[in-house]
């Protein structure tokens, strides 16, 4: 069976340090992966997506970059963070675009 | 662009009701829509999808329906249960546009008081 697996769980980042969350998929091949961040009182938004290695999407234009180095990891990462960027980052994958997407446990940051 | 509303951000009900909750959007009608239920702190999991072409689709107490007549989606709970207790979302897909992505509501809490 398929899992997803995200790291760390929690984190707590001062403004201007760098940042790298990674994700990493077990029991498929080629899925299309996602990062997608929640803010308070928001819903999900689609940051990057991912339909192969090093082939990357941006939805929204932000202080963030996405890598995809193997076909079953995904790397949230950013130079400098900002305060904007606390939140609950989700990874998730699927086997095509638009079907049912499986998400990881969620990374929560705070950015002080 | 598409916007994506679900009727309210909090629901509460009795035990042993059913749960109606509202999905609508804006503009193009979506390939398929999906729910998924998100415990707090934890990432949503999926519960059914339903396609453009599909009126309704149930599964256990869950039954979902799709008019795109109305734009609009219902999630129904049936003999809820504390347990459903939850936060649910809507996810849209739309064809062109953001080229097959889901598309998130914001989600609305439901409360089941026993």
């Amino acid at each position: 069976s398929q899992t997803i697996h995200q790291w760390p769980a929690t984190l707590v980042q001062p403004v201007g340090s760098p940042l790298s969350l990674e994700c990493t998929v077990e029991g498929t091949s080629n899925p299309n992966l996602y990062w997608y961040r929640q803010a308070a009182g928001r819903g999900l938004q689609l940051l990057f997506y991912s339909v192969g290695i090093g082939q990357i999407s941006s939805e929204v234009p932000q202080n963030l970059s996405a890598s995809r180095p193997q076909d079953r990891q995904f790397i949230l990462s950013s130079k400098k963070l900002l305060l904007s960027d606390s939140g609950f980052y989700l990874c998730a994958w699927s086997f095509h675009r638009g079907t049912e997407a499986f998400f990881g446990q969620g990374t929560r940051l705070t950015v002080v | 662009s598409q916007k994506i509303e679900q009727n309210s951000e909090a629901l509460n009900i009795q035990e042993g009701k059913t749960a109606t909750l509202t999905c609508n959007y804006t503009n193009y009608s979506p390939a398929y829509l999906q729910w998924y239920r998100q415990d707090p702190g934890r990432g949503p999991v999926f519960l059914l999808l339903i396609r453009e072409n599909e009126k309704e689709k149930r599964k256990e107490r869950l039954k979902v329906t799709f008019d795109t007549t109305l734009k609009q989606s219902l999630f129904h709970i049936t003999a809820s249960q504390p347990a459903d207790s939850a936060t649910y979302l809507c996810a849209l897909v739309f064809y062109g546009g953001s080229q097959g992505n889901l598309i998130f509501g914001k989600g609305t809490k439901l409360s089941v008081k026993p």
